[in-house]
């Protein structure tokens, strides 16, 4: 069964410094989001992207933050100086239109 | 966006159905119910979705009640796989798809 993945599992960096996380959504998928998830909190919508371009972002999802997809498969997060409270899990989820939407495993990411 | 009610928990034994109930008063005529789940340590993991009819798959029922202010989740028999927490999200398919906003949802406990 197809499913979305995401590099790495885990990721630690030094405040202020920029990361990527990369994710490789389900190939027939055309739209795609990051969410994220601190410890023991609800699951927070960041983005969503369609057709090379931004569809909603939520105020989480300030100027540190950019997605892209940078070719046909797959589609990143960076953050450009990551703050101690980026620390988190972070989730790629992709879908076709009006179906359910699939979650991959997650890049935990720590910042010391 | 529609707001939704959802016990906080829920316990059942292994290999007997579960209903887990939905109110979604204010949800609007072209909102989708989706629910999903989330296992411990997990991604959040798509289960199934439907707008007025009941849906079937292999995972689960669901049972979305005449004037769709509520719904039901029914996993048939329960495993001690299915202890998760259980979301239940109203989805408009506008050209976003919607950001899907995760609540507190269920926390379902399966007793062996």
């Amino acid at each position: 069964e197809p499913e979305v993945t995401q590099t790495p599992s885990h990721q630690v960096t030094q405040m202020g410094q920029e990361v990527i996380l990369r994710c490789v959504p389900i190939s027939n998928h055309l739209y795609f989001y990051w969410y994220r998830q601190i410890l023991g909190q609800k699951v927070e919508f960041l983005v969503s992207f369609y057709n090379n371009e931004i569809s909603e972002k939520s105020e989480i999802f300030d100027d540190q933050f950019s997605v892209e997809r940078p070719d046909g498969s797959n589609f990143t997060l960076k953050i450009r100086s990551t703050k101690l409270e980026d620390s988190a899990m972070y989730f790629c989820a992709s879908n076709s239109w009006g179906q359910g939407r699939y979650f991959g495993p997650g890049t935990r990411l720590t910042v010391l | 966006d529609a707001k939704t009610t959802q016990p906080n928990s829920m316990e059942s034994n292994e290999e007997e159905p579960v209903h887990l109930p939905c109110n979604h008063s204010t949800i609007s005529g072209t909102d989708y119910i989706h629910w999903y789940r989330q296992l411990p340590s997990q991604g959040p993991e798509y289960v199934i979705h439907g707008l007025t009819s009941n849906v079937n798959n292999r995972m689960a029922s669901l049972a979305i009640a005449e004037d769709r202010k509520s719904s039901t989740l029914i996993l048939h028999r329960a495993t001690l796989r299915d202890a998760a927490v259980y979301y239940c999200i109203p989805v408009n398919y506008g050209g976003s798809q919607g950001n899907l906003i995760f609540g507190k949802g269920t926390k379902l406990s399966v007793k062996p």
